[in-house]
């Protein structure tokens, strides 16, 4: 059984902060993706890495994909308010099928 | 663009009742998927369509749930019969070709 774990589940910090989100597993992926979702809505595509070292920033987020492309990292830098979500790491490995974590509940206080 | 709609948002219904959840996916995407997501299990994929045709439906917990693709516009999920175990929020996603899924906003299920 494929199993992707995220931590932490659950995360406040105050504005201004820093924090770094994981996902481990012990099988080896096609690509990482990693969503946010926001309440009430369906989690949306930040990033996807493919390629193992890789490391992708999107503002104030970066991310990084494990050499042995096993397992990925999100770093916010200076979290702000708006940050606030649940955070979901998703492993490829077929063309369409997703291994899950479990998310990383974040709460950023102003 | 619209994006993926689902329809209804919310939906309270009593045990052995009827469910049927409807999605519209993007125009032009090739591929729908339907997830269901708990507090306990988090996201789940119980079936994924490629052109209208069911791919994988080894996710569907059991008899009780059917999903349907009459056309590259539609797709409907229903439970018959529900059981509270079903409440949860039902996500459908969309994706042309190998790209990024698209998810719609969910239907809250509650079965009471």
């Amino acid at each position: 059984t494929q199993l992707l774990e995220q931590s932490p589940q659950f995360l406040s910090i105050q504005e201004g902060e820093n924090l770094t989100v994981y996902c481990n597993s012990s099988s080896v992926f096609s690509s990482l993706q990693w969503y946010r979702q926001e309440p009430g809505e369906g989690p949306v595509l930040l990033v996807t890495v493919v390629t193992g070292g890789e490391v992708k920033k999107l503002k104030r987020l970066t991310f990084q994909f494990g050499d042995a492309r096993k397992d990925s990292s999100l770093h916010i830098t200076a979290a702000q308010p708006g940050d606030t979500g649940l955070y979901l790491c998703a492993g490829a490995f077929s063309n369409y099928q997703l291994i899950w974590g479990a998310g990383t509940k974040l709460i950023i206080k102003p | 663009d619209a994006g993926v709609i689902q329809s209804p948002r919310h939906e309270v219904t009593e045990m052995g009742q009827e469910v049927t959840l409807r999605c519209k996916p993007i125009s032009g995407h090739n591929s729908l998927f339907w997830y269901r997501q708990t507090m306990m299990r988090g996201l789940e994929l119980l079936i994924y369509f490629n052109n209208n045709v069911p791919i994988d439906d080894s996710g569907m917990p059991e008899d009780r749930f059917s999903a349907k693709m009459p056309n590259a516009s539609f797709s409907t999920l229903k439970i018959q019969p529900s059981e509270p175990r079903d409440s949860a929020v039902y996500f459908c996603a969309s994706r042309a070709m190998d790209h990024e899924q698209f998810f719609g906003p969910g239907t809250r299920l509650t079965v009471l």
